[in-house]
């Protein structure tokens, strides 16, 4: 079965500071990987997505995840925080040989808190 | 940009009612979906739905529930008699059919309250 987990509930990072949200997964086959944001009130927003290539996809408002298959990790990066980067991050997960029809499978998410 | 709406923002209904969430799609997008986040817990598959008929769908979308595509720009999701435990924020997403990028796009939501 597939699955997301992400093991913080909560990340913490001063404006200014570099920020990880970590993200692993697993399908049966090989994974498309996608990150998304939710802020207050507003729904599910895409970030990025890995799909083939470069294991270090870019997405927006400079947020980066760098894909790692061996420790089938996809964890989300930006080298300086702002405050207005606090909100729920979503990483989910949909197996390579599925149909274009098929469930994206989301972790539980993970707060992030930038203070100033 | 163009976005996915959904309706009401808020809906609060008794145990035992029927309820009927609407949502509007990505007007060239052919794939549509709906989930359902229960408070704190995660965001869930509830059914996706292509071509006038549903396309997969989870154990939580039993008989109670049913998807309608009525016109050329509405989807809904109909819960025909809802339980205390259907309240959660559900999401209505939609996805370009011949994308292979698979990316889906999201509503803000319908909060439904089942008293």
């Amino acid at each position: 079965a597939q699955s997301v987990a992400q093991p913080e509930d909560q990340v913490n990072v001063a404006e200014g500071n570099p920020l990880t949200v970590k993200c692993t997964y697993s399908v049966s086959g090989n994974p498309y990987l996608f990150w998304y944001v939710q802020y207050p009130n507003r729904g599910l927003q895409f970030l990025l997505k890995y799909i083939t290539g470069d294991n270090l996809v870019k997405g927006s408002y400079g947020f980066e995840a760098e894909f790692n298959k061996s420790q089938t990790s996809f964890h989300l990066k930006k080298p300086s925080a702002l405050v207005s980067d606090s909100a729920l991050y979503f990483c989910a997960v949909r197996d390579r040989g599925s149909q274009a029809g098929t469930a994206l499978i989301f972790g539980k998410g993970t707060t992030l808190s930038v203070s100033s | 940009e163009p976005e996915v709406t959904q309706t009401p923002s808020h809906q609060v209904t008794q145990m035992g009612q029927e309820v009927i969430l609407r949502c509007v799609p990505i007007s060239n997008h052919l794939y549509f979906y709906w989930y359902r986040q229960i408070l704190g817990q995660k965001v869930e598959f509830l059914v996706s739905f292509y071509n006038n008929e549903i396309s997969e769908k989870s154990e939580i979308f039993d008989d109670q529930f049913s998807v309608e595509r009525p016109d050329g720009s509405n989807f809904t999701l109909k819960i025909r008699s809802t339980k205390l435990e259907d309240s959660a924020m559900y999401f209505c997403a939609s996805s370009e059919a011949s994308s292979r990028t698979y990316e889906q796009y999201f509503g803000p939501g319908t909060r439904l309250t089942v008293t």
